[in-house]
């Protein structure tokens, strides 16, 4: 069965620390891959994207996210986090057959500490 | 980039009544998509919207519950029926752009009592 799995509920970082959070899916074919960040009140902002070629993706804020076949693993990282970049994080690869039906992990909780 | 309203953006409903949430997007898509999120949890597909035919439902979701319109490639609505306390979610509209891209309203967070 196709899964997701986001390892850490809740991970807490100094300001100015580097940040790796994990996204591990579970999928007979490469899926395409999107990171997303929901902020308190806010709406889902789309942070970057898989779709093909290039294994290491840029996204907005300053994140990236890598796609490693071999270990069936998107970790989204940032080399230095900001106290704004405190929020809930979602991987969801999109499950094929028809693009946009997204299966979402269960998400990791960033705190930021100043 | 795609921007989508969702009407209302947020209600209080008692129990047994229906709410239908209406979403628009700013320019014309194929395929919309319905998700819900329950409180402190991640999202879950409801069903895809395809303009001109019947909605296709995710397992454990059904038309009679869920009932779906997509008259034409800019609108959609979703209603939710014969709600229950456990139907008390954020309920968000979603559509998939021709650059594989994911965007997703603003969401419309239900309250049932």
């Amino acid at each position: 069965a196709q899964s997701v799995t986001q390892p850490d509920i809740h991970i807490t970082v100094s300001e100015g620390a580097s940040l790796e959070l994990r996204c591990n899916y579970s999928y007979g074919a490469t899926p395409y891959l999107f990171w997303y960040v929901q902020s308190p009140g806010q709406g889902l902002q789309l942070l970057l994207k898989y779709f093909s070629g290039d294994t290491l993706v840029q996204g907005i804020k300053g994140f990236e996210a890598e796609f490693k076949r071999s270990q069936s693993s998107f970790n989204l990282r940032k080399p230095s986090v900001h106290w704004s970049d405190a929020a809930e994080y979602f991987c969801a690869p999109d499950r094929g057959s028809t693009l946009g039906r997204l299966y979402f992990g269960r998400g990791t909780q960033l705190t930021v500490w100043p | 980039s795609a921007v989508i309203s969702q009407k209302p953006s947020r209600d209080i409903c008692q129990r047994g009544t229906s709410l239908t949430i209406q979403c628009q997007v700013d320019s014309q898509v194929t395929m919309m998509f319905w998700y819900r999120q329950q409180p402190g949890q991640s999202l879950t597909l409801i069903a895809t919207a395809n303009q001109g035919s019947e909605a296709t439902y995710e397992s454990g979701f059904v038309i009679d519950k869920f009932p779906i319109s997509r008259p034409n490639l800019t609108f959609s609505t979703l209603t939710v029926s014969n709600m229950s306390p456990e139907d008390s979610s954020i309920y968000l509209c979603s559509v998939h752009t021709g650059s594989y891209e994911q965007y997703f309203g603003p969401g419309t967070r239900l309250t049932v009592t």
